[in-house]
């Protein structure tokens, strides 16, 4: 099994670009999360998704950020337009319905310059 | 509010010697502790969740609702075990979001 996989797993941008995140759960994981990682820190949740339902977004920037998971199963997070401040990991996970147990993606590596 | 706290950034222990961990955090309803690991070059995964009560890796933590710690130990150290670890909390009842600490870096000196 591949487990969750993610693409880009690098990327530089210019400030005020856009730049899009995707990942694919691994098969049979409903909830799908999006975590930001900064450096020196824990992940944070941005946003979590039951199906294609967007259960919790109340710490994605929506002014700027956005996502969506149209079809339950793979998932994108889009950045427009990047800020020097968005630099970090960006890590997706899943797990199973009603589980806490999750797995992470590799990440990708978002540098703003 | 869910809040995890990991005191130590940086840890270093020789090898064979007892390693903990600490992990304090606050939170009001009933809690789910986990552990997450990541080595280097490595995606991070889980270690040990407090509700499946097993040794991983020669590792334990025991939920101590009293002092709202989850701190991880390991009787004798290994090389391997140099990776950065964090603690989460989630809700056990619930498919919540998981809170994660800060993290600690243990690095076993050969």
């Amino acid at each position: 099994e591949a487990g969750v996989v993610q693409s880009p797993r690098y990327k530089i941008i210019e400030k005020k670009q856009p730049v899009a995140f995707w990942c694919n759960p691994i098969s049979g994981h409903n909830t799908l999360y999006w975590y930001l990682q900064n450096l020196g820190q824990g992940p944070e949740l941005l946003i979590r998704y039951e199906n294609e339902e967007a259960v919790d977004d109340s710490q994605l920037p929506k002014d700027r950020f956005s996502a969506e998971r149209l079809k339950g199963v793979d998932s994108t997070l889009k950045i427009q337009p990047a800020e020097l401040g968005d630099s970090a990991v960006y890590l997706c996970a899943s797990s199973l319905d009603g589980r806490n147990e999750q797995f992470f993606g590799p990440g990708t590596r978002l540098t703003v310059l | 509010a869910q809040r995890v706290t990991q005191p130590e950034k940086l840890l270093s222990v020789f090898k064979g010697a007892p390693v903990e961990l600490k992990c304090n955090y606050s939170y009001s309803g009933s809690p789910e502790l986990f552990w997450y690991v990541q080595y280097s070059r490595q995606r991070l995964q889980l270690l040990l969740r407090h509700i499946s009560r097993e040794s991983i890796k020669g590792f334990t933590a025991d939920l101590n609702k009293g002092e709202t710690s989850f701190h991880l130990k390991k009787p004798f150290a290994q090389e391997e075990d140099s990776a950065m670890y964090y603690c989460a909390l989630g809700a056990y009842f619930g498919n919540e979001k998981l809170t994660f600490g800060t993290g600690t870096r243990l690095t076993i000196i050969p």
